[in-house]
């Protein structure tokens, strides 16, 4: 079984400018979670979608931040402008229906750095 | 505010010698635990759970001890092995929003 495929691996920008990530769920998976790791903290959870829907945005920063989830499998999270503070790993996650302890599947992560 | 913490940012120890992460929360609402485990440039992966109506829950050579009254969770490992080298995250659930908190981690370092 594959596993959750995210790209790009690394990404540098410089701050105002926008970056995009993009992220392949496990096959069957309906729920997509998108998580903003900085260095020394565990991941913070941005958003959960179930299948296209939104479960959860609490933490998107709103004004920066927009994701989306075509078709309920792939999803895009975008930052649009970078600030310094948004330097980080940005994890995608995806859970199945019915998974127990609503364990989550990882992918690698993107690491961002804004100049 | 930190609702899971893990006040110890690293630990070092002997192979073949326990491996005990701990992890301190702060809502009893919290319906289960997980530990995960990261390796550098992966993404985390599931260690071990355990639910609230629980005291501990054995895998192999990790088994996970929860104290309710005290809203503390534990982890140990043994015999701990160099592979078992990792960042250690302590998360908490709660089965109405299904949502994960995350404590900031432990980085172990068994050494041979």
């Amino acid at each position: 079984e594959a596993g959750v495929a995210q790209s790009p691996r690394y990404k540098i920008i410089e701050k105002r400018q926008s970056v995009a990530f993009w992220c392949n769920p496990i096959s069957g998976h309906a729920t997509l979670y998108w998580y903003q790791q900085i260095l020394g903290q565990g991941p913070k959870l941005l958003i959960q979608f179930q299948n296209n829907g939104v479960v959860d945005d609490s933490q998107l920063p709103k004004d920066r931040f927009s994701a989306e989830r075509l078709k309920g499998v792939d999803s895009t999270l975008k930052i649009q402008p970078a600030k310094l503070e948004d330097s980080a790993v940005y994890l995608c996650a995806s859970s199945p229906p019915g998974g127990r302890y609503n364990e989550q599947f990882f992918g690698p992560g993107t690491r961002l750095t804004v100049l | 505010d930190q609702q899971v913490k893990q006040n110890s940012p690293s630990l070092s120890v002997q192979e073949g010698r326990i491996s005990i992460l701990n992890c301190d929360y702060t809502n009893s609402m919290f319906d289960y635990f997980l530990w995960y485990k990261k390796y550098p440039a992966e993404g985390p992966t599931f260690l071990i759970s355990i639910s609230s109506i629980k005291d501990k829950n054995e895998d192999g050579r990790f088994t996970v001890f929860l104290n309710k009254s005290a809203k503390h969770l534990s982890l140990h490992i043994v015999p701990s092995q160099p592979g078992d080298s990792a960042v250690y995250f302590c998360v908490v659930g709660s089965g109405n929003t299904g949502k994960l908190i995350f404590g900031q981690g432990t980085t172990l370092q068994v050494k041979p």
